[in-house]
């Protein structure tokens, strides 16, 4: 079993729906949480960065993290064709050192239709 | 721009040759992270550098994988006789490090071994 689990999708909404995309983990040891959005044949971009419980807003996207159920979230409003992209998990366990390397998701592939 | 930069974009290599990945950080980063993301899945940690020193080489799969930093900054991942199982996008990230935990990533090398 992978320490982080998510829903490869595909997942296709239309325009302006609301998306939520989950993942859940294994390691209690995870404190750090991040999205990032990849789109086809580019490097991950971050979208959102928590540290551990709570929620986190930033415009369109609202992540929320809870540790009891070892479970994260990212909703996005207003979804646009723009968004339309492969969404990654990925946390960590520490700042320091290598603790910081990040343990991802599969991703999911979003795909918003007009 | 400033981000993240990896070179070549693409390689195709024949089974047994010899290949070198390229990264240059954002500069006065001190972390450099390198990735292996297979097709359809999220990117698994290979090997983290803070400034020259390799403190983290735990996901490196086996003794075929390499990778240096001398001089603490431009990063080199070399594969010595490539196997079909390493085709992969090979993705290169950096963070300023002591306590900053957001890491950029690069574009990515796609490596395809034939």
């Amino acid at each position: 079993q992978k320490e982080v689990e998510q829903d490869p999708g595909p997942l296709s909404v239309p325009e302006g729906a609301i998306v939520s995309l989950n993942c859940t983990y294994s390691n209690s040891a995870f404190q750090y949480f991040m999205w990032y959005r990849q789109y086809s044949r580019k490097g991950p971009e971050l979208l959102m960065y928590t540290y551990s419980s709570g929620n986190k807003e930033d415009g369109r996207f609202t992540a929320q993290v809870d540790k009891s159920s070892k479970y994260i979230s990212l909703f996005i409003r207003d979804s646009q064709p723009s968004d339309s992209a492969t969404y990654l998990c990925a946390m960590s366990g520490s700042l320091t050192g290598g603790g910081n390397k990040l343990t991802f998701g599969t991703g999911t592939q979003l795909k918003v239709e007009l | 721009g400033a981000g993240v930069s990896q070179s070549p974009r693409y390689k195709v290599a024949k089974r047994g040759q010899d290949v070198a990945l390229r990264c240059d950080p954002i500069s006065g980063h001190v972390s450099l992270f390198w990735y292996q993301q297979a097709l359809g899945q999220g990117p698994e940690f290979l090997t983290y550098f803070q400034n020259e020193a390799q403190l983290d080489k735990s996901g490196l799969p086996s003794d075929r994988f390499f990778a240096e930093r001398p001089e603490g900054s431009v990063s080199t991942l070399k594969i010595q006789r490539t196997q079909q199982e390493d085709s992969a996008v090979y993705l290169c990230a950096s963070s300023l490090g002591g306590g900053a935990n957001t890491q950029y990533f690069g574009p990515g090398t796609r490596l395809t071994v034939l």
